[in-house]
């Protein structure tokens, strides 16, 4: 069974950084492309990020203006995504998603929760 | 604003049929196959069609997906209540990257 388990989520500072982790299981990793989907309380998905199963390509939405940086260690399993000078917009649930056939999210994490306040 | 256009809700009673519209252009539903997804109150969310009209392994046929054009539907029949749940459009769009639709609260009334 494929699993995916996000981690690192939490309160912090406006101005803060944040390191978010998802590690996958039941598949091999490297195979996949994968993505970061955001959930901000009462709203809907917002597609984040993107990077391919190499790790060598990635691709981020526009509005995040460079302060998140997408990554993967394949000898690990795992994605990470680097949130640097977080606002209060960010705050948010942070899914991971791994990308199946015709770039659809076929399997979905539980999500972390991320709160960025004073 | 979303990219993809949805409905903000639907509803139906227990046991017919509802579908939900989800309008985008030629950069992405156009051009793009269209997946949809379910989520739970209080869950992540769920594939429910990918490929435009395919379902996942599990996934009932009451669920369906179509497509035409620059817009999509997804069609619920025989309505349960634990249908209940906010559904999402979402596609790559050649000049954004990927791009879901607002969201579609489903009432089963």
């Amino acid at each position: 069974e494929v699993q995916l388990v996000e981690s690192g989520g939490g309160l912090v500072q406006p101005g803060g950084s944040l390191r978010l982790s998802c590690a996958a299981s039941g598949i091999t990793f490297s195979n996949y492309a994968m993505r970061w989907v955001r959930q901000a309380p009462g709203k809907g998905l917002e597609w984040v990020s993107s990077i391919t199963g190499r790790g060598d390509r990635t691709f981020y939405t526009d509005s995040l203006k460079g302060r998140f940086t997408v990554s993967r260690d394949n000898s690990k399993n795992t994605l990470y995504l680097q949130m640097n000078s977080l606002g209060a917009e960010d705050t948010a649930v942070y899914y991971c998603a791994k990308v199946g056939d015709y770039s659809c999210m076929d399997v979905w994490g539980k999500g972390t929760t991320v709160t960025v306040s004073s | 604003q979303s990219v993809l256009t949805q409905p903000p809700s639907v509803s139906a009673a227990p046991g017919q049929k509802v579908t939900i519209s989800c309008s985008g252009s030629s950069s992405n539903i156009g051009n793009n196959y269209v997946s949809w997804y379910q989520q739970l109150p209080g869950t992540a969310p769920k594939l429910l069609i990918y490929d435009n009209n395919e379902r996942p392994s599990g996934i009932p046929d009451r669920f369906s997906g179509s497509k035409s054009g620059t817009s999509a539907t997804l069609g619920i029949t025989g309505l349960q209540t634990g249908d209940e749940a906010d559904y999402y459009c979402g596609t790559v769009d050649s000049l954004r990257g990927w791009v879901f639709g607002g969201g579609t609260k489903l009432t089963v009334l």
